[in-house]
């Protein structure tokens, strides 16, 4: 089972500000297999970032995805208002078939 | 607009029995690999089931044999069958689409709450 660990777990930023968020995985992922999701409060899951760094549909280009291996990276380059949300992160692979970190909560400083 | 709607959810006693039911629209759920994701209140995401446009289906190890995805063409509906429940399945569940491909999950809806208690 692979188990994703994502940090920090709260992150406090200003708007304008760069954000760089961590996430872990105790095996190795194949970057395909590696997307990111933002939640807003009362809100469902929204796919920001699959294949580890391909921005969704309709995804601000300052959010970015990296990484390989078992380390991977979702930055936003300079925070909006709204950007502040719990981010994701998800891979598919063996049992269970799907798997997420734990979150990370990115709030206004 | 393509979106998914689920209905379903409730209070339910432990043991007791549940269906959920999510309506997509704007695009055929027979064709797409469907997915249930569950999250715990105040808690992550936990994924649940999956359907395969092939009718394949597969369960996270806390549902296997308590709960079954099905889906409706007819009605274009995904569901989940949810027996024997407890109250660790206390949730929001949603129903999602997979993306082009079957690693990721690009379309949510906006989910429904189950509380299984006494």
């Amino acid at each position: 089972e692979i188990v994703l660990t994502q940090s920090p777990g709260t992150l406090s930023l200003s708007p304008g500000e760069r954000a760089t968020l961590s996430c872990r995985a105790s095996q190795s992922v194949s970057s395909s297999y590696l997307a990111w999701y933002q939640q807003k409060p009362g809100q469902a899951p929204r796919l920001l970032i699959y294949g580890a760094s391909s921005r969704a549909t309709g995804i601000p280009d300052r959010f970015s995805g990296s990484g390989s291996g078992t380390d991977f990276t979702l930055t936003i380059s300079r925070l909006e208002p709204e950007d502040f949300a719990v981010y994701y992160c998800q891979q598919y692979g063996s049992s269970p078939l799907y798997s997420f970190g734990q979150g990370t909560k990115l709030e206004i400083k | 607009e393509v979106q998914l709607v689920e209905t379903g959810g409730g209070l339910i006693q432990p043991g007791g029995s549940l269906r959920l039911s999510c309506a997509a629209s704007g695009f055929s759920v027979s064709s797409n690999y469907m997915s249930w994701v569950r999250q715990a209140p105040g808690k992550g995401l936990e994924w649940v089931s999956i359907i395969y446009s092939g009718g394949s289906t597969y369960y996270g190890d806390s549902v296997k044999g308590r709960f079954s995805i099905s889906r409706d063409n007819s009605k274009n509906t995904l569901y989940l069958q949810m027996n024997s429940l407890r109250a660790e399945d206390t949730a929001v569940y949603y129903c999602a689409r997979h993306g082009s491909y079957i690693w990721y999950f690009d379309l949510w809806g906006r989910g429904t709450l189950v509380t299984v208690s006494s």
